[in-house]
């Protein structure tokens, strides 16, 4: 089955220590994108890929970087976790913005 | 600056009883919306959409209902079941010209369903 699928599901991670998160898909799509989740929150984008075409949202930190190797993969750079970054990290991929497939995503805890 | 909102966090219904959920934009660019479930540990799932040119669609037990004037949708369940519990996000979109459609989300509102 054509899927996203993300790695690990579960991260732990110590403070200032950097961290990567990856994401792979089967779709094809063009468009992959990363949004951070805490708890009760609303999902947020921090980034996108549009092709190979970076696209950062405007509040996103510094902290966050992405790196899009190929078409299936695509991978979260969080250089020094703070405790505020603990949060489920979704990966999503559409075709030029329709379909948007989500994977499972990957919580992250900072200790 | 909260563009998309679910004001109900949880709703409890019984089972084979309609449940009704709300959302409400304050982008009146947005012209594509979407439902989506949440389990526990998943992602979330895409579960029904309407576009802005309609006021309502229908896929089996989900109907999604769009009022424009209002800036309001809804999500139907009618007969809701056990397995329907989840959290519903609801997410609205901007045509921006044939690049990307980036989703916009709301909070979620958990729904259980009571056997």
């Amino acid at each position: 089955d054509a899927m996203v699928i993300q790695n690990p599901r579960y991260q732990v991670t110590q403070f200032g220590k950097p961290v990567t998160l990856s994401c792979s898909q089967t779709l094809n799509h063009n468009v992959m994108y990363w949004y951070q989740q805490k708890s009760s929150q609303a999902p947020k984008l921090l980034f996108h890929y549009y092709d190979k075409d970076f696209n950062n949202e405007a509040d996103t930190p510094d902290n966050f970087q992405s790196r899009r190797p190929n078409t299936s993969f695509c991978f979260l750079d969080i250089r020094s976790p703070g405790l505020g970054d603990a949060a489920m990290y979704l990966c999503a991929t559409s075709r030029d913005g329709t379909g948007y497939t989500f994977g499972s995503g990957t919580r992250l805890t900072v200790v | 600056d909260q563009q998309v909102k679910q004001n109900s966090p949880s709703l409890s219904v019984q089972e084979g009883r309609i449940s009704i959920l709300n959302c409400d934009y304050t982008n009146s660019m947005f012209d594509y919306f979407l439902w989506y479930k949440k389990y526990p540990a998943e992602g979330p799932t895409f579960l029904i959409s309407i576009s802005s040119i309609k006021d309502k669609n229908e896929d089996g037990r989900f109907t999604v209902f769009l009022n424009k004037s209002a800036k309001h949708l809804s999500l139907h369940i009618v007969p809701s079941q056990p397995g329907d519990s989840a959290v519903y996000f609801c997410a609205a979109s901007a045509y921006n010209g044939g690049a990307t459609n980036k989703l916009i989300f709301g909070t979620g509102t958990l729904l259980a369903v009571q056997p």
